[in-house]
């Protein structure tokens, strides 16, 4: 079953704009991943964060996490041409099988 | 090396051929995964390995018929499929089952 909702599922800006993605869940998770995938090819995993955390940055990246309101955002931030991709979220279930969940993704187009 | 590599990238089969995609990750980890990637559709996990063990198959037919020889490759051979298989197969590992995952580029499969 799909845990993870991206939203919007398509997202298109200018070249240096941020750009923010939001992710919902239904159930109590371990953890909840962001991961990017250019098109055709395999996923590279972003940034992690724990169910105890509320937020985490690597470079141009921010993702925070509401566990109250079983959501998270991932911020890019100044996005290049580069950005461009689809980006998902997945989530960690603290009960039954440990196993990652991903939503459909939300497809990000930079334009120069 | 690349952490996580998958040959062949792109396979076109008939119907009543067989066929295997192999995978293998250079990166020490205990967990390997065999993904679906269809169009417009989340991504589906298929299999599960743990420590060279099956510990999941998520209601695959068996037409896919995965094998780990041991901790560092992966295989799915395929047989009789049809052309609703036609997808993208990714493979992935990680340290631990909720740890972060990294994927392969991906084999493209067309079944004509």
């Amino acid at each position: 079953s799909q845990q993870g909702e991206e939203d919007p599922q398509a997202l298109s800006i200018q070249e240096g704009e941020n750009a923010t993605m939001n992710c919902s869940y239904k159930t109590s998770i371990n953890n909840l991943q962001w991961y990017r995938q250019n098109s055709g090819r395999g996923l590279v995993h972003l940034i992690l964060i724990r169910s105890n955390e509320r937020e985490k940055h690597s470079g141009r990246l921010r993702v925070t996490l509401d566990t109250s309101k079983k959501s998270s955002s991932l911020l890019i931030t100044a996005s290049r041409a580069a950005d461009t991709a689809s980006y998902f979220c997945a989530t960690v279930e603290i009960q039954g099988a440990q196993k990652l969940v991903f939503g459909q993704g939300t497809r990000l187009t930079i334009n120069p | 090396e690349t952490g996580v590599t998958q040959t062949p990238r792109h396979l076109v089969m008939g119907m009543t051929n067989k066929k295997s995609l192999k995978c293998e990750q250079h990166l020490g980890h205990n967990a390997m995964y065999w993904y679906k990637q269809s169009a417009k559709k989340p991504l589906e996990l298929m299999f599960v390995y743990n420590f060279k063990e099956q510990t999941e198959n998520n209601s695959v037919p068996s037409r896919f018929s995965p094998e780990c020889p041991n901790s560092s490759h992966l295989f799915l051979h395929l047989h009789t499929l049809q052309p609703e298989d036609s997808a993208l197969y990714l493979c992935a590992s990680s340290q631990e089952r909720i740890d972060e995952q990294y994927f392969g580029p991906g084999t493209r499969l067309t079944v004509t």
